[in-house]
This record gives C-alpha cells, structure tokens and sequence, in this order.
C-alpha cells in the first residue's frame, strides 16, 4: 500500500531536549516535505527536499532541521524545541513531474511543555 | 506565508443540499489543488486543475478556476454527512506549495 508513515504519532516533550520525528515513504518519490498545522493559520511548509541531500527552507523553518540521506526517509529534527513549536506536524511526498498530487502523513501532534 | 484564502471559513448545511467553497489566491501559479482533512488526520487529494484549465469535475466534485480573479471554488453536489471535514486549497508554483486556512463544513444528517 502507498503510504507515507511517520512516528511518533504524538510526542509530549519539554523545553530544549531534543526530539526527531521520522517521516518514510513508499512511493519512489523524489519531493519531500514537512509542514506545522496550527488553528486559523492553515499549512505551512517548513522545509522541503527536491531529492536526496537536497533541502531547502519553506516559510517558517526556524528551530528545525532536515536531512534527506535516503530517498524514502526525511527526518525533522527539533535541536531545542520551544513551547511555540507545539502544533501538528505533517510530512508529505509527491513526484516531482506529472502528477503534483501530494500523499500525506497521518500527523505528529508535538506538545512542548 | 498563506497563499490561498477560503471563505467562508465555515459552512454547514443539510444533508443533500450542495456546498460551494471558494479559494483566492495573490500570484501566479501552475495548479491548484483542493484537500480534504479529517478532524486532526493527514490530508487527503481531491482534485487538481491546471492554471489552463477552467473547470474540473471527479463524482460529485465540481471544481472552477478564474484566473484572471485569482480565484477558484469546489461544489460538493447532494452532500452528505460523510463530507463534514475541512476542506483546502493550495496553489503550486515551481516547488512551492501554499494551502489556505481551510473552510470547515459541517453536513447534518
């Protein structure tokens, strides 16, 4: 079955300890992407991967990392996470021709205390 | 930054009754698509149109772009419970993605 997984699911965490949360997909796909769901504010997209070792910044990429050494895996890294960073996180992938459809995690709802 | 903005923000309606969820967005752009999310889950495809494209349908899923007004809109046709989720849109340039706040829409049974 075409998936993207991602674990964990949910993280309660405290302020400065560092955390990573996986994201792995099934689907060859080159595009990869992490995006913070919070209320009113929509999707926005924290960093994304043409390929591998290949990364760039989306909107709102402060107090994260990525790193996309595998095709199928692109981890995001909370070196210190703060309290602002609590949110729903989503990964996601698609191809980079063709079709843009983007397949999506099932969400890693972060709690930073 | 948001790209797309839905209006309304949130909608209910009967079961069978249609819903129309519009999307403006500020630049150019190669597609738009329309998503689904259930409460707290990933997101879910619906349908992509083209910036060449001005109308798109998939069941009873009836999607319009106006690119000249910025602007889209998704009908859900004879809706049903089943389709109370939120619903967004996000428009693609090259390898940049923007989604919208959402519309939520609620269908009563």
């Amino acid at each position: 079955e075409a998936q993207v997984t991602q674990n964990p699911r949910y993280l309660i965490t405290v302020t400065g300890k560092k955390l990573t949360v996986t994201c792995s997909q099934n689907m060859n796909h080159e595009y990869m992407s992490w995006y913070r769901q919070d209320p009113g504010l929509g999707l926005r997209q924290i960093y994304y991967s043409m390929n591998v070792e290949v990364t760039d910044k989306g909107d709102v990429p402060e107090g994260y990392k990525v790193s996309r050494k595998e095709k199928r895996n692109f981890p995001l890294i909370l070196e210190s996470p703060s309290p602002n960073q609590t949110s729903l996180y989503f990964c996601a992938s698609r191809q980079t021709s063709g079709s843009y459809e983007q397949y999506f995690g099932p969400g890693t709802r972060l709690t930073v205390t | 930054s948001q790209q797309g903005e839905e209006d309304p923000q949130a909608l209910s309606i009967q079961e069978g009754e249609n819903a129309t969820m519009n999307c403006s967005y500020k630049t150019s752009i190669n597609n738009l698509q329309w998503y689904r999310q259930n409460s707290g889950r990933g997101l879910v495809h619906l349908i992509l149109i083209r910036s060449n494209e001005r109308e798109k349908h998939s069941g009873r899923l009836r999607v319009t772009l106006d690119t000249s007004k910025k602007s889209s809109s998704l009908l859900i046709t004879a809706s049903r419970a089943a389709d109370t989720a939120s619903y967004f849109c996000a428009t693609e340039a090259v390898n940049d993605m923007r989604f919208g706040a959402g519309t939520r829409l609620t269908v009563k049974p």
